[in-house]
């Protein structure tokens, strides 16, 4: 079936470093990628999304670009603030539009 | 806009009580799921219902039962509670009519502790 392996966590950075976070994918078909952002306490909110092969996600300075040939969507930023500390889930969907989500990476970003 | 609304937030059970958490969302989607998150686990999906009427199993779907009682209500039932079902559970949505891969919304979770 479907899955999605995200790297594991947890990482720690300082503020204004350069984040990236990886993860690939196994699929039938062409599935849809995204991006989702969980912050402490509550629900997971969408942060960017690839519909189709070479298709760039980008939102709040995040980028992600739906590779393909290396089945990949590494989510990465140029410069982290301590508000983007969170757990970011990587995941996929397609068909009856299940989500299948790889298991999160919980980034801490220090001041 | 409410987006996705679950009841309660927050719960306590003991070994082997029943109960019911709620979900309804304001956006006319015809998917809705739920999920459990555990630590280390991500998230995993229990059950999802592609639209009204239907139902189907996701990947941890033993000890609950679902009920889609219209388009905007999906609810799961615990039977029998027990400590492994301890969790934090979400409920989504995704897909106005005649779209396809569309992003979930999410709702902001229940927490459940089963002693």
């Amino acid at each position: 079936g479907d899955s999605v392996t995200q790297m594991e966590g947890p990482v720690t950075l300082s503020e204004e470093a350069f984040l990236t976070i990886n993860c690939t994918y196994t699929a039938t078909g062409y599935p849809s990628l995204f991006w989702y952002v969980q912050y402490p306490g509550e629900g997971l909110q969408l942060l960017l999304k690839a519909t189709k092969a070479d298709d760039k996600g980008s939102n709040k300075g995040f980028e992600a670009t739906y590779r393909k040939e290396t089945t990949s969507f590494h989510l990465e930023k140029g410069s982290v603030q301590v508000s983007d500390s969170a757990v970011y889930f990587c995941a996929l969907s397609q068909g009856a539009q299940k989500l299948v989500f790889g298991q999160g990476t919980r980034l801490t970003i220090n001041p | 806009n409410a987006g996705v609304t679950q009841t309660p937030k927050f719960q306590v059970l003991k070994t082997g009580q029943s109960m019911t958490l709620q979900c309804a969302q304001d956006m006319n989607h015809n998917s809705m799921y739920w999920y459990r998150q555990d630590p280390g686990m991500g998230l995993r999906l229990i059950y999802y219902s592609a639209s009204e009427g239907t139902t189907d199993k996701g990947e941890v779907p033993n000890g609950y039962n679902v009920s889609r009682l219209n388009k905007r209500e999906f609810s799961l039932r615990l039977e029998s509670a027990a400590p492994s079902q301890t969790s934090v559970y979400f409920c989504a949505s995704s897909a106005p009519s005649g779209r396809m891969n569309t992003e979930a919304f999410f709702g902001q979770g229940t927490r459940l502790t089963v002693v």
